[in-house]
């Protein structure tokens, strides 16, 4: 069975830093990979996917992902990070034939400080 | 594209008594999906139509737990005899068919069970 791991439950950096959430997952079969975020009291809002196309994606809001699947590895990283990217982020995997649920991480909360 | 919908953003009900939430997923997605999702962790899924018929159900769902979805338009998630336990976010997603479509998430119905 399909799962994911998301290193850290929580990554504090400074505005303007890089931001690098990680993401490992594990699939007898290539999967699909996406990254959502979640604001509080909000449902999860789509910021990028993999779907076997180029390896590197870039999703909404400046953030990017890098599928590598020697590593089994999907990071989202973003150059400078912004107050407003405070956030949690979930990493999700889906295969093809398991009618298109995802199956998501525990999450990384995401503390920008000024 | 309005959006997924969900009724009512927050429930507080009695241990013992029975809740019915709504969930309208975007008019041209015929996949439509349940997770539910307890504070600082990552959503999980319960269950999903495809139009009208109810493909899979998780374990998670146990038998006070059921979903309809009639027309294959709306749907409802009923919780019959609510426990403390079942106090947490219900989130409702829809996609479009085919392999790599991500879901797009309603706000979530928050229930409290006191």
């Amino acid at each position: 069975a399909q799962s994911v791991t998301q290193l850290g439950s929580h990554v504090s950096v400074s505005e303007g830093a890089l931001v690098l959430l990680r993401c490992n997952y594990s699939s007898s079969v290539p999967p699909y990979l996406f990254w959502y975020v979640q604001y509080p009291n909000q449902g999860l809002q789509l910021l990028l996917k993999y779907t076997s196309a180029a390896t590197l994606v870039k999703g909404i809001n400046g953030f990017e992902a890098e599928f590598k699947k020697s590593e089994t590895s999907f990071h989202l990283t973003k150059p400078s990070a912004h107050m407003s990217d405070a956030a949690e982020y979930f990493c999700a995997v889906s295969l093809n034939n398991q009618g298109g649920k995802l199956i998501f991480g525990q999450g990384t909360e995401l503390s920008v400080k000024p | 594209d309005t959006g997924v919908s969900q009724n009512p953003r927050h429930k507080i009900t009695k241990r013992g008594q029975n809740v019915t939430f709504r969930c309208d997923p975007i008019s041209e997605h015929n996949r439509l999906y349940w997770y539910r999702q307890t504070l600082g962790q990552g959503p999980e899924f319960l269950t999903y139509f495809q139009n009208e018929a109810q493909l899979e159900k998780s374990r998670l769902l146990s038998d006070r737990f059921s979903a309809e979805r009639p027309k294959g338009s709306f749907s409802t998630l009923e919780i019959q005899r609510t426990e403390q336990g079942d106090s947490a976010m219900y989130l409702c997603a829809s996609s479009l068919l085919g392999g790599g479509s991500p879901l797009h998430f309603g706000n979530g119905t928050r229930l409290t069970v006191t």
